[in-house]
């Protein structure tokens, strides 16, 4: 059974960088998108980006300027850097695993619980 | 504003059967296939429908999906207090390449 476990800070200060880990227990790399998935206050759901097991990456174009996903499959995590973020950043962010057949379906089958990430002074 | 739409309520007495739409564009819908997620109050999404009709294990077989041309519907039958949630459809878009959602529907168990 796939678990995964978001971790970071709760409260980023506005210019700095968002940081969150997602750690991956019970399950392989191999084959699978992690996915990074936010939920602003009150409003639905926002894809950020995924990492493939190889390396490969693929970023939210509105977002791409900011962010990076990274993988780590010694430490059995991958992590999500948002840059430069603002009160907009502000949401629960979530971790996902995706499977995916590019250009016909990709769907994301194991979430992580949320952390909630606010962005304050 | 969501690439795909999705009314943002709907409502059913317990017993009931209850259909909530999306609709989306030959870049999404269109080509491929569609997935649906629950979100009950408080928790990460669920994973409720995949492939446009398609249930994980565990999903009962009271939620079924359908999807023709651009658009595509969750049916829930025999409604329960439990289902009351927020629901999310969910496809690849060929043209934004990326993975996009609905806004979300409330469900209300009357």
């Amino acid at each position: 059974q796939v678990q995964l476990q978001e971790s970071g800070p709760g409260l980023v200060k506005p210019s700095e960088t968002l940081s969150l880990t997602c750690t991956v227990s019970g399950g392989s790399f191999t084959n699978y998108y992690w996915t990074w998935i936010r939920q602003p206050p009150g409003q639905g759901l926002e894809w950020i980006g995924y990492i493939y097991h190889s390396g490969y990456t693929n970023y939210k174009s509105s977002l791409k300027s900011r962010v990076a996903i990274s993988l780590d499959t010694s430490k059995n995590h991958f992590s999500l850097k948002l840059n430069s973020v603002t009160a907009a950043d502000t949401a629960v962010y979530f971790c996902a695993r995706a499977d995916s057949l590019m250009g016909y379906y990709f769907y994301m089958d194991v979430w992580g619980k949320g952390t909630a990430v606010t962005v304050s002074s | 504003q969501s690439v795909l739409t999705q009314p943002p309520s709907a409502s059913g007495t317990p017993g009931q059967r209850v259909t909530i739409s999306c609709s989306g564009s030959s870049s999404n819908l269109g080509t491929n296939t569609v997935n649906w997620y629950q979100q009950l109050p408080g928790t990460a999404p669920k994973l409720l429908i995949y492939n446009d009709n398609k249930r994980p294990s565990g999903v009962p077989d009271r939620f079924s999906g359908s999807e023709s041309g651009t658009s595509a519907s969750l049916a829930i039958s025999g409604l329960q207090s439990e289902d009351e949630a927020d629901y999310y459809c969910s496809a690849w878009d060929d043209r934004l390449n990326g993975p996009v959602f609905g806004g979300g529907t409330k469900l209300t168990v009357l």
